[in-house]
């Protein structure tokens, strides 16, 4: 069975950094086929994705946010992290981690429950 | 605001047929697969379509999507009550380097 599971804290502080991990099982991360994703969703709004790290290592994020996000793994963990520089009350949002196939056209298959990170003093 | 555009909500009754457009344009889904995602309330999204028009297995036949040019429809035929959820669409943007992109979501209501 192919899970995901999103874990971090749950409130920082404003220019706090936020380190996000998304922990997976039933499948590699160096699998060719496949890559995770970072997405999020501030409450009663819509998906924004940020980020992106294939099999390859290759990374790509979203271009609004680039200067403040970095995404990396560690294969052995089946662990893919993102960190997100000086944090604001406008990033108050679910996180979610979420896999994309080959085989299902790079869509988003299988999606973590998401973890809500509030940003306040 | 989103790259892709959807309509912010749409509504009809139980048993009624309804459909969802999404907009994008040749960077995005001009050349690249539409995704559809369910989101009931509380919930995280899931794949209802991909590849433009495939259902991945437990998804039923009700759900339907297409895609012409640079817009995508999601249809959803015998609307049932449990179908009340927000639907997004999404794809890749090749534009400058890949870039995933979604809509902004229309909420579903089956009056």
């Amino acid at each position: 069975q192919v899970t995901l599971k999103e874990s971090g804290p749950v409130l920082v502080k404003p220019t706090e950094t936020l380190t996000l991990t998304c922990t997976v099982s039933g499948f590699s991360l160096s699998n060719a086929r496949m890559g995770v994703s970072w997405i999020r969703q501030p409450p009663g709004k819509a998906l924004e994705w940020l980020a992106h790290i294939f099999s390859n290592d290759e990374k790509s994020y979203s271009t609004s946010l680039k200067s403040r996000l970095t995404i990396s793994k560690d294969t052995s963990k089946s662990q893919v992290v993102l960190t997100m520089t000086n944090m604001d009350p406008v990033d108050t949002a679910t996180y979610y981690c979420a896999r994309a196939t080959v085989t299902t056209g790079d869509a988003f298959d299988i999606w973590g429950q998401g973890t809500m990170v509030t940003v306040s003093s | 605001q989103s790259v892709l555009t959807q309509p912010p909500s749409v509504s009809a009754a139980p048993g009624q047929k309804v459909t969802i457009s999404c907009s994008g344009s040749s960077s995005n889904i001009g050349n690249n697969y539409v995704s559809w995602y369910q989101q009931l309330p509380g919930t995280a999204p899931k794949l209802l379509i991909y590849e433009n028009n495939k259902r991945p297995s437990g998804i039923p036949d009700r759900f339907s999507g297409s895609k012409s040019g640079t817009s995508a429809t999601l249809g959803i035929t015998g609307l049932q009550t449990g179908d009340e959820a927000d639907y997004y669409c999404g794809t890749w943007d090749s534009s400058l380097s890949a870039l995933a992109v979604f809509g902004g979501g229309t909420q579903l209501t089956v009056l």
